[in-house]
């Protein structure tokens, strides 16, 4: 069964550290890694990775996969109270029809001011 | 607003009954995904439709059901509710059958309560 675990389950910082989310993954057929942020109620999109050892960027955000250790890393520099929420990581499997996502139980970041 | 459309907001009902919840995909989306989310299971993948049809299935319990009409919403039905069902229910949409490179946009979900 696919599967994926997020570590830490919660995460509390101050303003201005750095923090290191964990994404590690079993997938029958793997297609792609995707991070989401989760506020108050929809998830939102932050990305997707298909490929090892290439970041992924966006401002104070990154991340990078390692498909030979079957993990994932989500970096936010310079954290801000506006990063408080819960990161949530995903799989997609590669299957014949459909899609889906498997998703982690996610980390809950609070960043104090 | 992701342009993805969930109603109700929020339902409360007792046990046993019957519920619908509605989404309305982005304009040109014509897959839509049904997730719930709940505060032990996290978020689990329900169930897929493709321009009307079926395409994938996940963990979706025997009473439940959905389907996607032919204006594209889609409805999920879910009946003898217990309190174990209790959850935010997600819909979310995407262009293509097998999914976008950007992974699909969700909906901001309806917060179900049993009692």
């Amino acid at each position: 069964e696919d599967k994926v675990v997020q570590s830490p389950l919660s995460l509390v910082v101050h303003e201005g550290d750095t923090v290191t989310l964990n994404c590690s993954y079993e997938v029958t057929n793997f297609r792609s890694l995707l991070w989401y942020k989760q506020e108050k109620k929809a998830p939102t999109f932050l990305f997707m990775l298909t490929s090892s050892g290439i970041e992924k960027k966006s401002g104070r955000l990154s991340s990078i996969l390692d498909k030979k250790e079957l993990f994932s890393i989500l970096n936010i520099t310079a954290t801000q109270t506006g990063d408080s929420a819960v990161y949530l990581c995903a799989v997609r499997p590669r299957m014949e029809y459909g899609n889906k996502l498997v998703f982690g139980a996610g980390t809950i970041l609070r960043v104090k001011s | 607003d992701s342009g993805v459309t969930q109603t109700p907001k929020h339902l409360i009902t007792a046990t046993g009954q019957r519920v619908t919840l509605r989404c309305s995909p982005r304009s040109g989306d014509l897959s839509v995904y049904w997730y719930q989310q709940s505060l032990d299971q996290g978020l689990q993948f329900l169930i897929q439709y493709y321009n009307g049809e079926e395409r994938a299935k996940g963990n979706i319990l025997e009473r439940f059901s959905a389907q996607q009409f032919p204006d594209l919403h889609s409805e999920l039905n879910l009946s003898s509710l217990e309190l174990g069902d209790s959850a935010l229910y997600f819909c979310a949409s995407s262009v293509e059958q097998a999914g976008p490179s950007y992974g699909y946009t969700f909906g901001s979900g309806t917060r179900l309560t049993v009692v």
